[in-house]
């Protein structure tokens, strides 16, 4: 059964830091990995897909990175602003992607300071 | 121009209730979805359509029933509401499954309490 982990579970930093939020994921026969950020009382904004086969994906300031061995992605975050304080949540199909039935994580809430 | 769109945003109704949550979306997917999220905030699939076929029902209550009158709108129609029934529901939709290129969208969420 698939299981997602994020580490930190809160991250508060200062505007103009680079960081990494991870993405642990313990089943490794997956078809891609989304990124998402939810503002409060939000939906869920699709971020970044990595497909299986890619390694990194980019979108702007945002890249995340897969690497399905050893379960983990990252989403790397530069020159933060306040504007990206938000929860980042990862999500993984179940069984590989067969009925895309996505799998999140507890998510990281990130607190950028001005 | 909204992908995915629901109503309503709120929604605040008393025990026993019924009432139903709307989902549309104008991506041209395939497969449309309800989550739910709970006080936690952890997301939890409830529901998956393909093709207006119901192809995940993740055992949730059969108070819950969804319909798909076609592809591009997915309903949720909930019976006798509870308290433990208040939280965010969220609508999604992606591309047919099986896919690496499948993104799944969602829409803004109800945010459901029960009073």
């Amino acid at each position: 059964k698939q299981e997602v982990t994020q580490i930190p579970a809160a991250l508060s930093v200062p505007e103009g830091e680079n960081l990494v939020l991870n993405c642990s994921f313990t089943d490794s026969a997956i078809y891609n990995l989304q990124w998402f950020r939810q503002d409060p009382g939000k939906g869920l904004t699709s971020l970044l897909l990595i497909q299986s086969s890619q390694r990194e994906q980019t979108s702007g300031r945002l890249n995340a990175s897969l690497d399905k061995s050893s379960g983990r992605s990252t989403l790397y975050i530069a020159a933060s602003q306040p504007g990206d304080s938000a929860t980042y949540l990862c999500a993984v199909p179940e069984g590989g992607g067969a009925t895309n039935k996505l799998i999140f994580g507890t998510g990281t809430l990130l607190a950028v300071q001005p | 121009d909204t992908a995915v769109s629901q109503t309503p945003k709120y929604l605040v109704t008393q025990m026993g209730n019924d009432k139903s949550i709307k989902c549309e979306q104008n991506l041209g997917h395939d497969t449309m979805y309800w989550y739910k999220q709970d006080s936690k905030k952890f997301l939890k699939i409830m529901f998956s359509y393909n093709n207006k076929e119901l192809i995940i029902n993740e055992t949730v209550p059969n108070r819950f029933s969804p319909k798909s009158p076609d592809k591009a709108h997915l309903n949720l129609h909930i019976n006798s509401l509870e308290l433990g029934d208040s939280a965010v529901y969220f609508c999604a939709s992606s591309p047919t499954p099986g896919q690496k290129f499948a993104e799944a969208f969602f829409g803004q969420g109800t945010r459901l309490t029960v009073v």
